[in-house]
């Protein structure tokens, strides 16, 4: 099946820094999302982004399905951006969505 | 309702008792998701229903495992003689339309149960 792999594995940031979190995967896809999960565990949307460029508020990604990788910036960043971040992708052949192992991102003040 | 809701949201049983978990989808989805998280990991895919059909179960990871969809609405997932190796999160996500391509297949998940297996 589809290989997803994120990096960094961990990342510590000082209030207001900015970051970019990649996913790299390994085959071609039909979803890719972008997730991030919050110390109660709940997984939250951030995008839906099988291809091109999407923006909310101080949060970005990019996906370049051609070159099989996508990326999440995060600028100015918030003690509460805090937790681990997922991306998961779909592809053709299947229904799941396989999770990459995430970054877990600690912001400081 | 308003997004997908899980009950219970934690669970305690002895090894060996069954168990049933349940969930909720988003009002009008057509797809249904399950998926188990181990502590550390990301999640993990189980099976998947597109209204009351069950068109994928090769993730679950033995006959213990059982799931149900029976009027296309409410899951339940039911793991029986639980082992301490059954401990986990167990997530349940919806889509509004189908999960192939083409389709659009946001999935979005429920808070999730925890399962300790003692």
């Amino acid at each position: 099946g589809i290989q997803v792999e994120q990096s960094p594995p961990d990342l510590i940031l000082q209030e207001g820094a900015n970051s970019t979190l990649r996913c790299n995967f390994s085959d071609s896809v039909n979803n890719l999302q972008w997730f991030h999960q919050n110390p109660w565990g709940q997984l939250i949307n951030l995008f839906y982004i099988p291809s091109g460029t999407k923006q909310n508020g101080r949060l970005s990604a990019t996906t370049v399905a051609t070159e099989r990788y996508s990326l999440l910036y995060i600028s100015s960043s918030q003690t509460t951006d805090s937790g681990v971040y997922f991306c998961a992708a779909q592809t053709n052949s299947g229904y799941a969505l396989n999770f990459g192992k995430g970054t877990s991102l600690l912001v400081t003040p | 309702g308003a997004g997908v809701s899980q009950s219970p949201r934690y669970k305690v049983a002895k090894r060996g008792q069954d168990v049933a978990l349940r969930c909720d989808p988003i009002s009008g989805h057509v797809s249904l998701f399950w998926y188990q998280q181990a502590l550390g990991q990301g999640p993990e895919f189980l099976t998947y229903f597109q209204n009351e059909a069950q068109l994928d179960k090769s993730g679950l990871p033995s006959d213990r495992f059982f799931a149900e969809r029976p009027e296309g609405s409410v899951s339940t997932l039911k793991i029986q003689r639980t082992q301490q190796e059954d401990s986990a999160v167990y997530l349940c996500a919806s889509s509004l339309e189908p999960g192939l391509a083409g389709y659009y297949n946001e999935q979005f998940f429920g808070p999730g149960t925890r399962l300790t297996v003692l």
